[in-house]
């Protein structure tokens, strides 16, 4: 059963477009994130969300928006979809002090 | 500001033992993460230090040393599975993780 999972697994689309990845945790977590790895490696904190404070990564630009539906899921929308925004996008969940992240399997998404 | 430094590439060798390094600067800390992540995969937690000293579990062993901003993650009797990259993230004031780009590592037969 999975802890963390992300749907869908690849999404390919067109600039312009918006879209959205979806997040979902079975782990009864309090705080949720979204990552963003580059063609780098390099992993990205965009937002992090538990149902009393949203941080945001002021370098996020506001295209990109996350919305929680319940404590259970935090989805990524992104608007206007650039070119630039193609990477893989990481959903992750922690509880509390229990700072250990565990992450989604990822959302590879490419924008053509 | 902050900073998070490992190699790029390491290579090693079946049944080796290899040790990969990471310095950083965060604004405040509370302890260091290392994950590993395989290609395509998402990271999969390996060890977390707070205090001074070495963690052992298994085949893989953690130091910190927060004097020193330095940790090392260390690896024994490598397996061909073990090739991955492993990312080294510290913990800042706010809780946040702060990742390095990882360190990719090549095992060879």
């Amino acid at each position: 059963d999975t802890a963390v999972s992300q749907t869908p697994k690849y999404l390919v689309t067109q600039m312009g477009n918006d879209k959205s990845i979806k997040c979902e945790q079975n782990l009864g977590h309090d705080t949720m994130y979204w990552y963003k790895q580059d063609s780098k490696k390099f992993l990205k904190i965009m937002f992090s969300y538990n149902n009393k404070e949203l941080i945001i990564n002021e370098t996020v630009p506001n295209r990109f928006s996350p919305k929680s539906p319940d404590k259970a899921h935090l989805n990524l929308h992104i608007n206007s979809l650039e070119l630039g925004d193609s990477a893989v996008y990481f959903c992750a969940s922690s509880q509390g002090d229990l700072i250990w992240a565990f992450f989604g399997q990822g959302t590879r998404l490419t924008v053509v | 500001g902050q900073n998070i430094d490992q190699p790029t590439e390491m290579t090693a060798t079946e049944g080796a033992i290899v040790q990969i390094n990471c310095t950083y600067q965060t604004s405040g800390f509370n302890g260091l993460f290392w994950y590993q992540q395989h290609a395509g995969e998402a990271p999969t937690f390996l060890s977390y230090n707070v205090l001074d000293g070495l963690e052992e579990k298994g085949r893989f062993s953690s130091f910190l040393s927060r004097s020193k901003g330095y940790s090392y993650l260390l690896l024994k009797e490598l397996q061909m599975k073990d090739s991955a990259s492993y990312l080294c993230a510290p913990l800042d004031s706010n809780y946040q993780l702060i990742w390095g780009a990882g360190t990719k590592l090549i095992i060879k037969p």
